[in-house]
């Protein structure tokens, strides 16, 4: 019951690197989306996708991409990585967003580090 | 702009007590109104949603009070143990929209 996964769940980058955080789930959600948490500012929403192949940005989308080439995966990348992209990263999905009685499930999170 | 507004940002609250953690938003058209719970080093985790046609939804000791002409809702826990030390987001959807917005958050600490 593996639920959402992400990885890795640290990483050190220096500025101007580029990486990939990977997120799987394995419950057959439409729905998925990744945020960023900083001190006193909340989960921001970086960018979502309601199906395979479909992506849109979210409030916080500069210097990230995504892709969704399969329901299962939804991977988040750091083109040109900049100390403002120090953060916690959480990846997301559900079956629906903001329908009543819906749930949003969250992986662990994978805290980011960039020097 | 701040779609929701939460408050406090942080709560310190004698075990036993009651904590009060609010939210106020703007868009009438949002019908969709949960709670959120993050221990620290875990992903947030859904505790407790409200729907606009009610005014009160009780799950244990958490209850949501929602007052729609006021445009707030607010998320109470009585009888508040250590164990409810964690950060609460409150959120706003709209029905059909695919994003679901946070609130700030608030860092609650039970004393024991």
């Amino acid at each position: 019951n593996a639920g959402v996964t992400q990885t890795p769940k640290f990483q050190v980058l220096k500025t101007g690197q580029s990486m990939t955080l990977q997120c799987a789930q394995d419950m057959n959600h439409e729905y998925m989306s990744w945020y960023r948490q900083d001190p006193g500012m909340g989960l921001r929403l970086i960018h979502y996708s309601v199906g395979a192949g479909i992506t849109d940005q979210g409030e916080v989308p500069n210097g990230y991409n995504v892709s969704r080439s399969t329901t299962e995966d939804f991977p988040l990348r750091l083109l040109s990585a900049a100390p403002s992209q120090t953060s916690v990263y959480f990846c997301a999905s559900s079956y629906a967003l903001a329908t009543p009685g819906n749930t949003i499930y969250f992986g662990e999170g994978s805290w980011l580090t960039v020097v | 702009q701040q779609q929701v507004k939460q408050s406090p940002q942080s709560l310190i609250v004698q075990k036993g007590g009651i904590s009060i953690i609010n939210c106020a938003y703007e868009n009438t058209a949002f019908d969709y109104f949960p709670w959120y719970q993050q221990f620290p080093g875990k992903g947030p985790a859904l505790l407790i949603a409200i729907r606009p046609d009610v005014s009160e939804k009780k799950e244990g000791r958490f209850t949501i009070s929602f007052n729609k002409s006021a445009k707030q809702f607010s998320l109470h826990i009585m009888d508040s143990q250590p164990g409810d030390s964690a950060t609460y987001f409150c959120a706003v959807g709209e029905g059909g929209d695919d994003k679901i917005i946070f609130g700030k958050g608030t860092r609650l600490h039970i004393l024991p």
